[in-house]
């Protein structure tokens, strides 16, 4: 069974870099498909940020293009956002997610809320 | 960008009830490879979203058989065929046939 688990700092200062960890169990990283970046702002609203596909590749959303990394480490079997310059709007519970864009046996992991204040 | 427009934005349920929920497109979601990539999320509180249909109408593994999907092109309906208290939290439709993917603006499902 593939499990996703956020972590990260609670809280960052505005114009800082958010970076936060997904670390995954039951799979490998380079089995299939993608592996999001997901964030839910206070409300209802969801973004997908942009993924890291098996191969390494990474696909991102032109919203965010010029602020944000992804990138991973296989044989810990995690992967990594970086969101550079980040304001008070980038507040929200981020989620690392799997095959999102797959549709089928998508999973999520419990997310990690991130507060960016100074 | 894609924009899904969710339908009601609250509803209101009683036990048993049968409820719909709407998801219209700004865009057809057919892919040229004949795929329409229109799923279903609902989020309980205090959890993660977790996938209930994908593709329009397929049932995700797990997921009981009172849900269901039905649409195509840009309008697209879950249909909850009785209604139970684990079914509380928000829906979304989500859209992953054209980049950047996108969701809906979710509708929050409250029992009576």
């Amino acid at each position: 069974e593939i499990q996703l688990q956020e972590s990260g700092p609670g809280l960052v200062k505005p114009s800082q870099s958010l970076s936060l960890t997904c670390s995954v169990t039951g799979y490998t990283l380079t089995s299939g498909y993608d592996w999001s970046w997901i964030r839910k702002f206070p409300g209802n609203k969801m973004e997908w940020m942009g993924y890291i596909n098996y191969r390494g590749s990474t696909n991102y959303n032109p919203s965010l293009k010029s602020r944000i990394s992804i990138t991973r480490d296989t044989s810990t079997i995690q992967f990594f956002l970086h969101l550079n310059s980040v304001t008070t709007e980038d507040t929200a519970t981020y989620y690392c997610a799997y095959r999102v864009w797959g549709g089928r046996n998508m999973v999520w992991g419990q997310g990690v809320m991130v507060t960016v204040s100074s | 960008d894609v924009v899904l427009t969710q339908t009601p934005p609250t509803l209101s349920a009683t036990i048993g009830q049968s409820v719909s929920i709407s998801c219209r497109s700004s865009q057809s979601l057919l892919d040229t490879d004949g795929d329409t990539y229109l799923n279903w999320l609902l989020q309980r509180p205090g959890q993660s979203p977790q996938l209930l249909i994908y593709s329009v109408s397929n049932l995700e593994s797990g997921v009981p058989n009172r849900f269901s999907g039905s649409g195509s092109e840009t309008d697209f309906t879950l249909k909850i065929s009785g209604v139970e208290a684990e079914d509380l939290g928000v829906y979304y439709c989500i859209q992953a046939t054209h980049a950047p993917l996108t969701f809906g603006s979710g509708t929050k499902l409250e029992i009576k």
